[in-house]
């Protein structure tokens, strides 16, 4: 059974350009959300799609949006990129209703902007 | 608003026991994930307490004071694979969704 696929694993990209990030679900999974982690720090939370739809959003500006398509996978995308962007990009899937089962990671894409 | 604090580094030896202590002030509050990672990998769940308490799983322990905002992560005959981050979240309900808030981590170093 596999779990959460993201690709790419590693990118750079130079400052104002545009970037996708992919994310695959677990199998059974409907919900996606995503992470920024900057190095040594925890991640933090940037949106949740849920039936296509973007549900909860965190402290992110607008150059961050995404995308859910039917088979539940999931697009991150970044414009207009900063050096600040470059961090661990996590993916996470979860049940709707969940209770201990909780959310399971992929393995994340490493973003660095130069 | 929301706040987790968890030590940023800790030490111990192999075989030992080591407890890593959490602090959290959120609304919302709808249990707590203990994950570890190691460097480059994704997160790995480790425990899930939503109800006070102690939860046991082999080697590792986790507690619950929601009353305190208050959790730790015990971890038993300590191994060189040991060495890792671990991460304190708390999964947060509001408008109907959730969501997990982490902590920064703990840098856990396990020495011969």
């Amino acid at each position: 059974d596999a779990g959460v696929t993201q690709s790419p694993t590693h990118l750079i990209k130079t400052r104002g350009q545009q970037v996708t990030l992919r994310c695959s679900p677990k199998s059974g999974h409907d919900t996606v959300s995503w992470y920024q982690q900057a190095l040594g720090q925890g991640p933090q939370f940037i949106f949740q799609y849920y039936e296509e739809e973007e549900r909860q959003r965190g402290n992110f500006p607008d150059r961050f949006s995404g995308h859910q398509f039917p088979n539940y996978s999931s697009e991150l995308n970044v414009n207009a990129l900063l050096l600040g962007d470059s961090a661990l990009y996590l993916c996470a899937s979860s049940l709707e209703y969940q209770g201990a089962s909780g959310y399971t990671f992929g393995s994340g894409t490493r973003l660095t902007v130069v | 608003g929301q706040n987790i604090d968890q030590p940023t580094e800790m030490t111990a030896t192999e075989g030992a026991i080591v407890q890593i202590n959490c602090t959290y002030q959120t609304s919302g509050f709808n249990g707590l994930f203990w994950y570890q990672q190691h460097a480059g990998e994704a997160p790995t769940f480790l425990s899930y307490n939503v109800l006070d308490g102690l939860e046991e799983k082999g080697r590792f322990s986790s507690f619950l004071s929601r009353s305190k905002g208050y959790s730790y992560l015990l971890l038993k005959e300590l191994q060189m694979k040991d060495s890792a981050s671990y991460l304190c979240a708390v999964r947060h309900y509001s408008g109907g969704y959730n969501k997990l808030i982490f902590g920064a981590g703990t840098r856990l170093a396990v020495h011969p």
